[in-house]
């Protein structure tokens, strides 16, 4: 089965710092789609990078991008120019084409200004 | 483009009351999915139609859980009777086919079973 570790419950950074997100999923397939969702307070799960597993570029969105490291099987999250509005739930997400999407526990990023 | 629309927001109800909750999905999204998500985990998928055909309902606890989706679009998830442990978020997300990667989220319904 697949399955998607979040080894950090919480993270810390200060305004206008990097921080990284860790993720690692565990699969035997090759084709495969992961993301990065964030989930403010208000709930609301907003997609916020999205990566094929068949592309080596890592994808960027801003001041996102990931660390796309296949055969680790590893996808963190880099957040630049950290800003208060990005503290919230962050989740990563696997999913391969037409199967369930699979979700890590979260990782709660506090902005400290 | 209207995203996910879900009501209602907030919900408070007794132990083995009946409870609904409804979803209507980005126009156009032909898969629409129920999660469950609890206080501080992920979500976790509850049931996925394909237009009105629920093509994955293995999670769902069919004893006290149903859900349909008339005309496939809009979609509505019961409890009855509702249990204390019910208590969690409920997510509704669409996307445009069950092959398309990105699946968007509704701001979900928060159930209070006391």
């Amino acid at each position: 089965a697949q399955t998607v570790t979040q080894s950090q419950p919480e993270m810390s950074v200060q305004e206008a710092e990097t921080v990284t997100l860790s993720c690692t999923y565990d699969t035997s397939e090759s084709d495969y789609y992961l993301f990065w969702y964030k989930q403010p307070p208000s709930r609301q799960m907003i997609l916020v990078i999205r990566q094929e597993a068949y592309k080596q570029q890592n994808a960027t969105e801003n001041r996102f991008s990931v660390n796309f490291q296949k055969a680790a099987k590893s996808f963190s999250l880099k957040i630049s120019d950290s800003q208060l509005g990005d503290a919230a739930m962050y989740f990563c997400a696997y999913r391969t084409s037409g199967d369930d999407m699979r979700f890590g526990a979260g990782t709660r990023l506090t902005v400290k200004p | 483009e209207a995203g996910v629309v879900q009501s209602p927001r907030y919900k408070i109800i007794e132990k083995k009351q009946p409870v609904a909750f409804w979803c209507n999905p980005i126009s156009g999204h032909n898969t629409l999915y129920w999660y469950l998500q609890n206080l501080g985990q992920g979500p976790e998928l509850l049931i996925r139609y394909e237009n009105e055909e629920a093509v994955d309902d293995s999670q769902l606890p069919k004893d006290r859980f149903s859900a349909e989706r008339l005309k496939g679009v809009d979609s509505t998830l019961k409890i009855q009777p509702a249990e204390l442990g019910d208590s969690a978020v409920y997510l509704c997300a669409s996307s445009r086919n069950s092959i398309a990667d990105t699946q968007y989220f509704g701001p979900g319904t928060r159930l209070t079973v006391l």
